[in-house]
């Protein structure tokens, strides 16, 4: 079945950096567009990237241009979020989820950023 | 501020439809398709509806959805405890290359 598992997340201080990562299995990786949502607490979802079949589109929410990228490597079957200048409402659940329609989602990272 | 607007609440009795609406504009619904998503308390999203009124294979039939215009709207019928949960609606926004969730809608079945 399909499935996808986030890591990388924790503490980390205003004006660090983090990187995610989510791997897929269960279905062809390199045929599907792939996303990063999140979540802050208590709140409701945000859309923050996407990226194409093979990385050659790359798209981000204004929130994050500029400090967030995204990345995939087919070969691994990994999606990568590299977060860089973290601030304290970057604080958030991170999942990642299979596009265009979102049909298959991560468990959920937590990132907490807080001195 | 989400530019996918949709009532913060909606609440229903066992048995009754209710409908949660989502409102966005030509540059988002009035010209993409849209999804909803189920949530859980603590879990992660869930699809629910896609392509504005399909539902996945294992979504019941009293999930329903539809699109005119610039808005669109989740109709539940029958409702069942089990369905109380926050709703997101989201679609493709033109004018900012990027995907747009409402706001959210948290159902309270009573």
């Amino acid at each position: 079945q399909v499935q996808l598992v986030e890591s990388g997340g924790g503490l980390v201080k205003p004006g660090g950096s983090l990187r995610l990562s989510c791997e897929a299995s269960g279905f062809t990786f390199s045929d599907y567009y792939m996303s990063w949502i999140r979540q802050a607490p208590g709140k409701g979802l945000e859309w923050i990237s996407y990226i194409s079949t093979r990385g050659t589109a790359k798209y981000y929410a204004d929130s994050v241009k500029g400090r967030f990228s995204i990345s995939r490597d087919d070969s691994k079957n990994l999606l990568i979020l590299q977060m860089n200048s973290l601030r304290a409402e970057d604080t958030a659940v991170y999942y990642c989820a299979r596009a265009q329609i979102y049909d298959k989602w991560g468990q959920g990272i937590l990132v907490t950023v807080s001195s | 501020q989400s530019v996918l607007t949709q009532p913060p609440s909606a609440s229903g009795t066992p048995g009754q439809r209710v409908t949660i609406s989502c409102s966005g504009s030509s540059s988002n619904i009035g010209s993409n398709i849209v999804n909803w998503y189920q949530q859980l308390p603590g879990t992660a999203p869930k699809l629910l509806i896609f392509g504005n009124h399909q539902r996945p294979s294992g979504i019941p039939e009293r999930f329903s959805g539809s699109k005119s215009g610039t808005s669109a709207s989740l109709a539940i019928s029958g409702l069942q405890s089990e369905d109380e949960a926050d709703y997101y609606c989201a679609s493709w926004d033109e004018s900012l290359k990027g995907v747009l969730f409402g706001g959210g809608t948290k159902l309270t079945v009573l």
